[in-house]
């Protein structure tokens, strides 16, 4: 149990486009996903929360405008990164809690490269 | 200071041998406590999760808490070179935002 998907795995986009990245929690539901981002050799930082049908709650330093989250169901979260940049090339992880879980359970990650 | 401390390695020990990783934290809050597993270019893996202080063991993995100290450690008997990723450490007071160590890379060579 407590299974969380993420699409795409890898992605590849040229400056100034926007990237989506879905997540998905498939065998419950997720009333609060997180999204984090990783840099090599480094460990997680948060970006953002969010709470199904509420706006996302960004971390400090974390552009809301640059990284929309949307959370409109209790299975789906989507990160889209827009106008990306060299520089926002990085793995994007979310992870996924549910009623009665205390503890986040996270997907295998996205690893997105911009050229 | 940070909030957590973990030693990043990295730590290589021989197949067989039993590993210890720790985490020292700050926040006397802190009431879950988790260990993640992070193989290279995947996304963290729960391995054991702890409430409060206390040990819980899985397997050939071993969970201690001690809340007096602020001090968690994860042991790993009879290691095995499939053993051999990045191991986090989280904290939390709850299920909303946790807190992660550096993470230490672990090899297990045969």
């Amino acid at each position: 149990g407590a299974v969380v998907s993420q699409h795409p795995s890898w992605v590849i986009c040229k400056s100034g486009t926007s990237v989506k990245i879905e997540c998905r929690s498939l065998d419950f539901q997720a009333t609060t996903m997180f999204w984090y981002r990783q840099f090599p050799k480094q460990s997680l930082m948060l970006m953002a929360t969010s709470n199904e049908g509420s706006k996302a709650t960004y971390e400090q330093g974390v552009e809301k405008d640059k990284f929309l989250i949307n959370h409109a169901s209790l299975t789906l979260s989507t990160l889209t990164v827009t106008s990306a940049h060299p520089e926002d090339s990085s793995f994007y992880i979310c992870s996924a809690t549910g009623e009665g879980q205390e503890t986040q359970y996270f997907g295998p990650g996205t690893r997105l490269l911009v050229l | 200071q940070k909030e957590v401390e973990q030693d990043p390695g990295p730590l290589s020990v021989p197949e067989g041998a039993i590993v210890s990783l720790n985490c020292t934290y700050s926040n006397s809050a802190f009431q879950y406590f988790m260990w993640y597993r992070q193989y290279s270019r995947k996304g963290p893996e729960l391995l054991m999760y702890t409430y409060s202080s206390g040990n819980k063991e899985d397997g050939r993995f071993t969970a201690q808490v001690d809340k007096s100290s602020k001090y968690i450690s994860l042991f790993i008997r009879d290691s095995q070179p499939s053993d051999s990723a990045t191991y986090l450490c989280a904290m939390s007071q709850g299920a909303q935002k946790l807190v992660f160590g550096q993470g230490t890379r672990l090899t297990i060579n045969p």
